[in-house]
């Protein structure tokens, strides 16, 4: 059973600096691509970032280009995004998701449960 | 910037057939751009119901159904149940690693 399990949200003020990560399990998680997606506080889901199973290919969306990084640790299974210079507008719920392929390029089949940043001061 | 638009609620009576739609700013959809459609109900996780344009996912009932109309990708509900009202998400792979999603719609069985 494919399950994803993120960690690591909370409270931040401006500017500040937040890790988040997501533990695989269930499938061989080198063999597919990941992704972030985001929800701010009664919005809709918003795609931040995707890296391709191998990792050596990240894509952001335009508002958090340059202060976001994925990355993935095939040896742990784990997801991460790093985001940086945060903004009250990055305040979301956060969730993870398997992509049904190696490259980005097809679409999410499982998601995790997602862990909530706020920021503020 | 390319949008992604769906319409904001939808209402459908129970055991009757609705299509939600997707559509883009500029051009057709088509599935070149793999459209998916998730569900989410309040507070939880979205869940993918259709990837690829019309591939259930596992576990999602035959009476959820993905096809494109037109310009436009499609899921359709058919026989809606009173636990099919909540948020469906489509989302569209725009090449060179970026998706979009639409708003979102919400869906009233009543």
């Amino acid at each position: 059973e494919v399950q994803l399990l993120e960690s690591g949200g909370g409270l931040v003020q401006p500017g500040g600096s937040l890790r988040v990560s997501c533990a695989a399990s269930g499938f061989t998680f080198s063999s597919y691509a990941m992704t972030w997606v985001r929800q701010a506080p009664g919005k809709g889901l918003e795609w931040v970032s995707a890296i391709t199973g191998s990792g050596d290919n990240t894509y952001y969306a335009a508002s958090v280009r340059g202060r976001f990084t994925v990355s993935r640790d095939s040896s742990k299974n784990t997801l991460y995004l790093q985001m940086n210079n945060l903004r009250a507008e990055d305040t979301a719920v956060y969730y993870c998701a398997k992509v049904r392929n190696v490259v980005v390029v097809d679409a999410i089949d499982y998601w995790g449960q997602g862990t909530l940043v706020t920021v503020s001061s | 910037q390319t949008v992604v638009t769906q319409e904001p609620s939808f209402s459908v009576s129970p055991g009757g057939t609705v299509t939600l739609t997707c559509s883009l700013s500029s051009g057709s959809v088509s599935t070149s751009y793999y459209p998916s459609w998730h569900q989410q109900t309040p507070g939880q996780a979205p869940r993918t119901l259709i990837y690829n344009t019309n591939t259930r996912s596992s576990g999602v009932p035959d009476r959820f159904s993905g096809s494109i109309l037109g310009n436009k990708a499609a899921l359709t509900i058919t026989g809606a149940q009173a636990d099919d009202e909540c948020d469906y998400y489509c989302v569209l792979y725009m090449g060179r690693g970026i998706w979009v999603f639409g708003g979102g719609t919400k869906l009233t069985v009543l």
